[in-house]
């Protein structure tokens, strides 16, 4: 089956602008996650989701970044008024999660945002 | 303390040899734990899921897992240059309401030919 797919994979943006990124996760996934990974560094973790629960936000760096979560499918992430310290590969990841347990994860291929 | 902690490394190692990467986590009520590998320009890829206390082969890796010491370990036996990549270790730690995965910063891992 497919896996998780992600849009843009490359987005160039002017500092200022709003950014929308996109993640598909795999069918039958209800726990989605969203990291940011700058050069050469860790995976930073951003905000997560399961099924009809609220979404832990406790890694957004600021309010102007902010996710949802449509129908229990299909994520957005935006960020509002993008620095140029937002340049970094935004990746997404979907698990299965059973028995108040989150199984492996499963990445998307990213998006790598830059901010000019 | 971070919660899950890895040494950034580089470890360098020769083709053939084996590599030991290790993990530590703080939280003695974590469950499930996984190795990532992430090639320079790619996202992470699972390698190996380890549930319980012992060993657990796969190949040329073996993930180790001792909880009463609260280390995980994985090991690449006849090291390759293509095994040349950061590997992620990543734990789920209980929080309210359930878990939440933590992963460690990575260790970069160099086979020379």
């Amino acid at each position: 089956g497919a896996g998780v797919s992600q849009s843009p994979s490359n987005k160039v943006t002017e500092k200022g602008k709003d950014v929308e990124l996109r993640c598909d996760p795999i069918s039958g996934h209800t726990a989605l996650y969203w990291y940011r990974q700058s050069l050469g560094q860790g995976l930073e973790f951003l905000i997560y989701f399961q099924g009809n629960s609220a979404p832990d936000k406790s890694g957004l760096p600021s309010d102007r970044f902010s996710a949802e979560r449509t129908g229990g499918s299909v994520s957005t992430l935006t960020i509002q008024r993008t620095q140029q310290e937002d340049s970094a590969v935004y990746l997404c990841a979907s698990s299965l999660f059973s028995l108040g347990v989150y199984n492996e994860q499963f990445f998307g291929p990213g998006t790598r945002l830059t901010v000019l | 303390q971070k919660e899950v902690e890895q040494n950034s490394g580089p470890l360098s190692v020769p083709e053939g040899a084996i590599a030991s990467l290790n993990c530590t986590y703080s939280d003695r009520g974590s469950q499930s734990f996984f190795w990532y590998r992430q090639y320079s320009g790619k996202s992470p890829e699972l390698i190996m899921s380890i549930y319980s206390n012992g060993d657990k082969e796969d190949g040329r890796f073996t993930a180790q897992l001792n909880k009463a010491s609260q280390y995980v370990s994985l090991l690449i036996r006849d090291s390759q240059p293509s095994d040349s990549a950061t590997y992620l270790c990543a734990v789920n730690q209980p929080r309210s309401g359930g878990f939440k995965t933590i992963f460690g910063a990575g260790t970069r891992l160099f086979v020379k030919a």
